[in-house]
């Protein structure tokens, strides 16, 4: 168990709709980061947050926005949603401190868009 | 533009012998190295990391050799168990580049060891 909690772990919904995914970071940690695996592909980087501000973005489409909230959990809202969209969400947590960057990954959400 | 590379999709090898693992960066910003292992249907854990101030890191059957002027890691198991097939993810990152400390992970390798 890394501590880190992914809610839900599996998501059904149409083209077009909106979603949020839900993470709680491990106890302690500042940082959270949001990555996405599709099909054939890596881990791709979308977001990072850093005691409730933005840190770093990656890959991440305009239909696509996260927070973090002042208890340090992050939600990732995807909306308009496409096919192309079906993947895997990982949300990861860290300290935040540049010394130690070991990031701790959620089961993650299964999105299926239909 | 893939930063960091996992030419390798697959690797094979026998319980006992050693698995190597590879890993090429182009960003020499990077300076700090981890690897990740992930068995299905679970998040990525962490393996072994690698400050870009070393050569060599080692813990019990893993060690991960980083080699900076080829911009290049590898991860080696040894002796390699069946328990250890999955799929192994390297990951860079740059901590002081803008404040941003995100992993860049590359595509993955699927190790199968096989009794």
């Amino acid at each position: 168990d890394s501590g880190v909690t992914q809610t839900p772990k599996h998501l059904i919904t149409a083209t077009g709709q909106r979603v949020t995914l839900r993470c709680s970071p491990r106890s302690g940690d500042l940082s959270v980061y949001w990555y996405q695996q599709s099909l054939d592909q890596g881990l791709q980087f979308l977001i990072q947050y850093y005691n409730g501000e933005e840190r770093a973005k990656g890959n991440i489409l305009e239909r696509f926005s996260a927070q973090q909230f002042p208890d340090l959990h992050s939600e990732l809202n995807l909306s308009s949603l496409e096919l192309g969209d079906s993947a895997l969400y990982f949300c990861a947590s860290s300290t935040g401190h540049p010394s130690n960057t070991e990031a701790f990954f959620g089961q993650g959400t299964r999105l299926t868009v239909v | 533009d893939q930063q960091v590379k996992q030419n390798s999709p697959s690797l094979s090898v026998q319980e006992g012998r050693i698995s190597i693992l590879n890993c090429d960066y182009t960003n020499s910003m990077f300076d700090y190295f981890l690897w990740y292992k992930k068995y299905p249907a679970e998040g990525p854990t962490f393996l072994i990391s690698i400050s870009s101030i070393k050569d060599k890191n080692e813990d019990g059957r893993f060690t991960v050799f980083l080699n900076k002027s080829a911009k290049h890691l590898s991860l080696h198991i040894v002796p390699s168990q069946p328990g250890d097939s999955a799929v192994y993810f390297c990951a860079a990152s740059a901590p002081f580049q803008g404040g941003s400390e995100k992993l860049v992970f590359g595509k993955g390798t699927k190790l199968t060891v096989n009794p």
